[in-house]
């Protein structure tokens, strides 16, 4: 199976900052990479496909890169609204893999 | 509006079955492969499995936790998808989320989970 590893497993960060989601993993995926945000409670959404391909409705402030085995999610200017745990998933192969997820906490 | 609406979840005591059902609205249910996604709780997301489209042949694909135990199936004609549950653990308590997946390229891996149901939980318990 690919694993996935995203770091930090948490960050603190304030309104207005630009915070960058590492994930990693253990073989080379190309460009196999998905991003998505979870609200407590709340179903996930899709944020990012094909490592840097924004889905519909997402604010431009979100944006991804890498290939590979390295990969990152952007967030350029945090908003209140952006307080929520995010995963990286890979669709290289099945089974289909998760990072443990990096939960932003306001500061 | 894609709308994907699980149930069947609950209570069930270990060893024993249970069905879970996904109702889809807002798009053209047989285009698309659909998955299942589970979250224990306090824990991260674990892929269950999916099943493809007609097109791609149906087939299905699973988790090595869940395969010979759980079934992915799906009813074109009502726009349903099942996940049948056997031989349950209490390491299967989880919310269960009914999942649309979209292909967005020509090539075999280039698959996203587009829209998520609300997610039913599912609680292995004597």
């Amino acid at each position: 199976d690919i694993q996935m590893t995203q770091s930090p497993s948490s960050l603190s960060a304030s309104v207005g900052d630009r915070v960058t989601i590492t994930c990693r993993a253990s073989q080379s995926i190309s460009t196999y990479l998905n991003w998505y945000q979870q609200k407590p409670g709340k179903a996930p959404k899709l944020l990012i496909y094909a490592a840097s391909s924004l889905h519909s409705g997402v604010p431009s402030r979100f944006s991804g890169s890498g290939s590979g085995t390295d990969f990152t999610l952007t967030i350029s200017c945090l908003q209140p609204e952006d307080f929520a745990t995010y995963y990286c998933q890979q669709s290289y192969n099945t089974p289909w893999t998760f990072g443990q997820g990096t939960k932003v906490e306001i500061k | 509006e894609v709308q994907l609406v699980e149930s069947g979840g609950g209570l069930v005591q270990p060893g024993r079955s249970l069905r879970l059902s996904c109702t889809a609205s807002g798009f053209t249910f047989g285009d698309y492969a659909m998955s299942w996604v589970r979250q224990a709780p306090g824990k991260g997301l674990e892929w269950v499995g999916f099943i493809r489209s007609k097109a791609y042949g149906g087939t299905t694909e699973y988790a090595a936790s869940v395969k010979g135990r759980f079934t992915i199936s799906r009813d074109d004609s009502k726009s349903i998808a099942y996940l049948q549950m056997n031989s349950l653990k209490t390491e299967d308590t989880a919310v269960y989320y009914c999942t649309r997946v979209s292909k967005y390229c020509s090539g075999g891996s280039c698959y996203s989970v587009d829209y998520w149901g609300q997610g039913t939980l599912v609680t292995v318990s004597s």
